[in-house]
């Protein structure tokens, strides 16, 4: 079963403040690497899928960027606001099917 | 509008009782997942299918069982094989185009042991 950790597990932060959390992975055998925003009582949401060294995907005040070599992903988002408040989930995929391991997850509570 | 139901929401299991969670979906995905979530964990992925007729194993398929006699449908059936069963269950879909494509989630089923 291949590692992924994301850390850290929980954060809070201020209304309008940016924060960011990681997401690690194998570097060998890299193909994608997702990321899914979970809120509470709704289901996972998917956020990015970024495939290139060095891709940096954004969505509004989010973003996400890469790095194959080193194994590792960071999730930005600028100017928090509450309804940002979810769970982060990464999932690294290796294989080229559709098979992937996901981090446990960053728990973000935005506070108003 | 197309997406994943899971049914039901809430599921109550009898010690030595097999029970089977719903999935189905009308987003015309050829792949579909079932993961199970434990307080502290990851979604650790239980069965995986790439096409109707075909299933593979994922990393803790014991005590589980799958179908996919159709592309809209991939129930999964806890078995009394299965000793700690009590945990929140995901069902998930996705294009089948290679591991570079989102997957979608279902609101997924609650299951508790009586």
């Amino acid at each position: 079963i291949l590692n992924v950790e994301q850390s850290p597990q929980s954060l809070h932060v201020q209304e309008g403040d940016s924060t960011n959390f990681t997401c690690s992975f194998p570097s060998s055998n890299f193909y994608a690497l997702h990321w899914y925003r979970w809120e509470t009582a709704k289901s996972p949401e998917a956020l990015f899928v970024m495939t290139l060294n060095g891709d940096e995907k954004k969505k509004g005040r989010i973003s996400a960027t890469l790095n194959t070599k080193e194994g590792y992903s960071y999730l930005y988002i600028k100017g928090s606001q509450p309804e940002d408040s979810a769970t982060y989930l990464c999932a690294f995929n290796s294989g080229g099917y559709q098979k992937v391991t996901f981090g446990i997850g960053t728990k973000l509570q935005v506070i108003p | 509008d197309g997406g994943i139901t899971q049914s039901p929401k809430y599921l109550f299991r009898k010690e030595g009782q097999n029970v089977t969670l719903s999935c189905e979906q009308n987003l015309n995905h050829d792949a579909m997942y079932w993961y199970r979530q434990d307080p502290g964990q990851g979604l650790r992925l239980i069965y995986y299918s790439q096409i109707v007729n075909d299933f593979q194993k994922g990393d803790i398929a014991e005590g589980y069982s799958v179908s996919r006699e159709k592309k809209e449908s991939f129930p999964l059936t806890v078995t009394s094989a299965q000793k700690n069963p009590t945990a929140f269950y995901l069902c998930a879909s996705s294009t089948y185009s290679g591991g570079n494509q989102p997957q979608h989630f279902g609101d997924g089923t609650r299951l508790s042991i009586l």
